[in-house]
């Protein structure tokens, strides 16, 4: 069982190019969501999906774009990337009573 | 809409002293309520978590929290800090309306000097 699984783990970028950020579960869990982390903010909610097929937005949804087409996956894409969207990245599986974290994905964007 | 406010950025206290870690809550319907820790570094760890039942909840490290409906609170508190206990704590609260996802406070960092 591993739970939830992100890659990359780390990951430069230069403005203005895109990139999918993976994330897999294999708890069969319907809830899942991405969130970034930067100093001083927490972690903001960026997309959610409820089930396969279901996205909404979360908090700072802009320049993210998101897909549910299995219960396992939920990819994160960023279109055209900034240097604002330096983050750490964490995607999260839940039961609803509970969430399971991913390990992270530190992105910078040059 | 959901929102969580964590008073105080910066908590110190001596090792041995109580700890309390504020946390304030508001939510149009029943929330979920959650304690998370993160060390430098690391990911982040759940502490303790409110659903249904007991108000009072017990988590890891000798660590609870209560539930206070009337003043939608749900305050961190431990009776006699170690010098581990130094990190990083978030409060967050989701509810069904957001498809159970997390909206985090901004954390407050715990110092613990000797």
């Amino acid at each position: 069982n591993a739970g939830v699984t992100q890659t990359p783990k780390f990951q430069v970028l230069k403005t203005g190019q895109s990139m999918t950020l993976q994330c897999a579960q294999d708890m069969n869990h319907e809830y899942m969501s991405w969130y970034r982390q930067d100093p001083g903010m927490g972690l903001r909610l960026i997309h959610y999906s409820v089930g396969a097929g279901i996205t909404d937005q979360g908090e700072v949804p802009n320049g993210y774009n998101v897909s549910r087409s299995t219960t396992e996956d939920f990819p994160l894409r960023l279109l055209s990337a900034a240097p604002s969207q330096t983050s750490v990245y964490f995607c999260a599986s839940s039961d609803r009573y509970e969430q399971y974290f991913g390990p992270g994905t530190r992105l910078t964007v040059t | 809409a959901q929102s969580v406010t964590q008073l105080g950025s910066h908590v110190s206290v001596s090792e041995g002293a109580l700890v309390l870690l504020r946390c304030n809550y508001s939510s149009s319907v029943p929330p979920y309520l959650f304690w998370y820790v993160q060390y430098p570094n690391q990911g982040l760890q759940l502490l303790l978590k409110y659903t249904t039942g007991a108000t009072l909840v017990k988590g890891i490290n000798g660590f609870e929290a209560e539930f206070k409906k009337s003043e939608t609170s749900f305050h961190l508190t431990k009776p006699s800090a170690h010098m581990s206990d130094a990190a990083e704590y978030f409060c967050a609260v989701s509810d069904k309306n957001s498809g159970y996802a997390l909206n985090f406070g901004k954390g407050t960092s715990l110092l613990v000097t000797p």
